[in-house]
């Protein structure tokens, strides 16, 4: 999986509690994403990153919000966990913005109820 | 992940024929068109793309189509094998503000029959 390590796998929270999704990459790569994949949606990006401290909001950012203090983490936090945010996360990475090819994570089940 | 599958178009095919997998896009300033495959339990794994200034392109026993006059791009698996069952997403993706932004299909359940 390209050196993406997604922690957790799987987590299961209450609404209203605050949530945070870290990835993980060995590989270096300037540019990280997460995702959210529901079914009938595909993928949809949440929020993505073109470097530290730099990043910016995707097609689905409402209640998230995103860190990247170090190349190597994208850090995913719900504020304020809703059912609707009930999905599974994808992390992924890219080597150059130019290029469309990603790597993504193994992903992570959240459930909130 | 696990439910991606459901709900979604399926393609079934017998192990050894060639599978085609049809995918229509909406934007024509698209820059590149991806092809990606996941299994039950993964991530979307990168399979192949094309630039739109080509019309087809050919990886290890895959092909991708794109016919930019209909706004549609195919993949084409030659010789099925069991370990091609997935779901195979489509993607386009566009030069937006420095990185190419990238919008997925909804996807395509490849289901083998041995």
């Amino acid at each position: 999986d390209a050196g993406i390590t997604q922690s957790p796998r799987h987590k299961v929270t209450e609404t209203g509690t605050p949530v945070t999704l870290r990835c993980h990459q060995t590989e270096n790569h300037r540019y990280m994403y997460w995702y959210r994949q529901d079914p009938g949606h595909g993928l949809r990006l949440i929020h993505y990153s073109y470097g530290v401290k730099d990043t910016d909001k995707g097609e689905v950012s409402d209640g998230y919000s995103v860190s990247r203090s170090k190349t190597e983490d994208f850090l995913l936090t719900l504020e304020s966990a809703t059912s609707s945010q009930t999905s599974v996360y994808f992390c992924a990475i890219s080597v150059a913005g130019s290029r469309p090819e990603a790597f993504f994570g193994q992903g992570t089940r959240l459930t909130v109820v | 992940g696990e439910n991606v599958g459901l709900h979604l178009p399926t393609l079934s095919v017998q192990e050894g024929d060639n599978s085609i997998i049809n995918c229509a896009y909406s934007n024509s300033a698209s820059d590149y068109f991806i092809w990606y495959k996941q299994e039950s339990g993964k991530g979307p794994q990168f399979i192949i793309d094309i630039r739109s200034n080509m019309d087809k392109r050919q990886g290890q026993r895959v092909t991708v189509l794109l016919n930019k006059t209909v706004k549609h791009l195919s993949l084409q698996i030659a010789a099925t094998q069991p370990g091609d069952s997935a779901v195979y997403f489509c993607a386009e993706s566009a030069l937006s503000g420095g990185y190419q932004k990238v919008t997925f299909g909804i996807g395509t359940k490849l289901q083998v029959i041995p």
